[in-house]
């Protein structure tokens, strides 16, 4: 399976409430990176952040690192319309030596 | 400053036809990728560059082929198309081999019949 698995698969929320995605991966990383995906277009890297990290902060973005739990969780605040799109994590696997997506998390946010 | 480009945006192909995907980046990076995406799904990793004269398999490298031309361009090449390869495909670079950031192009929409 995908190393890195995004949950919920769908989520539907108002404009101005928060956002929260979690992603799960399977075996050691050295980072996690969040992408947005809108309809139609390709990815657009949205925040990396380390395995020694714990949280990072990207204007309305928040990530956060579980090492021991491997997870992730990105949560956007006060969202807008305009951040309806599909969202993904891509673990990266030291050993592999490269990045796995997950199948990613839909949001709507409907104004 | 284009960033990542990719011809055609759409194609339509029989079953057994062959067919070249195009990718380019013009931000001098050194490692470029190949990815399909089949709907309501993540990517899933073809092939990949490294660097200008390498290309390694990903997960899912059966029935393509790659040609890292330059430092610029990254081909993907179906010999035979099928309808298993019916998918969206992207294109990717990066300044360096993953975990770097990858940048990505606006996707081929391509139909095997």
């Amino acid at each position: 399976s995908q190393q890195g698995e995004e949950d919920p698969q769908a989520l539907s929320i108002q404009e101005g409430e928060n956002a929260t995605m979690n992603c799960s991966y399977k075996t050691s990383i050295n980072n996690l990176q969040w992408y947005r995906q809108n309809s139609g277009r390709g990815l657009v890297h949205l925040i990396l952040i380390r395995s020694n990290e714990r949280e990072k902060h990207s204007g309305r973005l928040r990530v956060t690192l579980d090492t021991s739990k491997k997870s992730s969780s990105l949560l956007i605040t006060a969202s807008r319309a305009a951040d309806t799109a599909s969202y993904f994590c891509a673990a990266y696997n030291t050993n592999a030596g490269k990045s796995t997506f997950g199948d990613g998390t839909t949001l709507t946010v409907k104004p | 400053n284009a960033g990542v480009t990719q011809t055609p945006k759409f194609q339509v192909l029989k079953t057994g036809q062959s067919m070249t995907l195009q990718c380019a980046q013009d931000m001098n990076h050194n490692s470029m990728y190949w990815y399909r995406q089949d709907p309501g799904m993540g990517l899933r990793l073809i092939y990949y560059s490294a660097s200008e004269g390498t290309t390694d398999k990903g997960e899912v490298p059966n029935g393509y082929n790659v040609s890292r031309l330059n430092k610029r361009e990254f081909s993907l090449r179906l010999e035979s198309a099928a309808p298993s390869q019916t998918s969206v495909y992207f294109c990717a670079s990066s300044a360096n081999r993953a975990p770097d950031t990858q940048y990505f192009g606006p996707g081929t929409r391509l139909t095997v019949l």
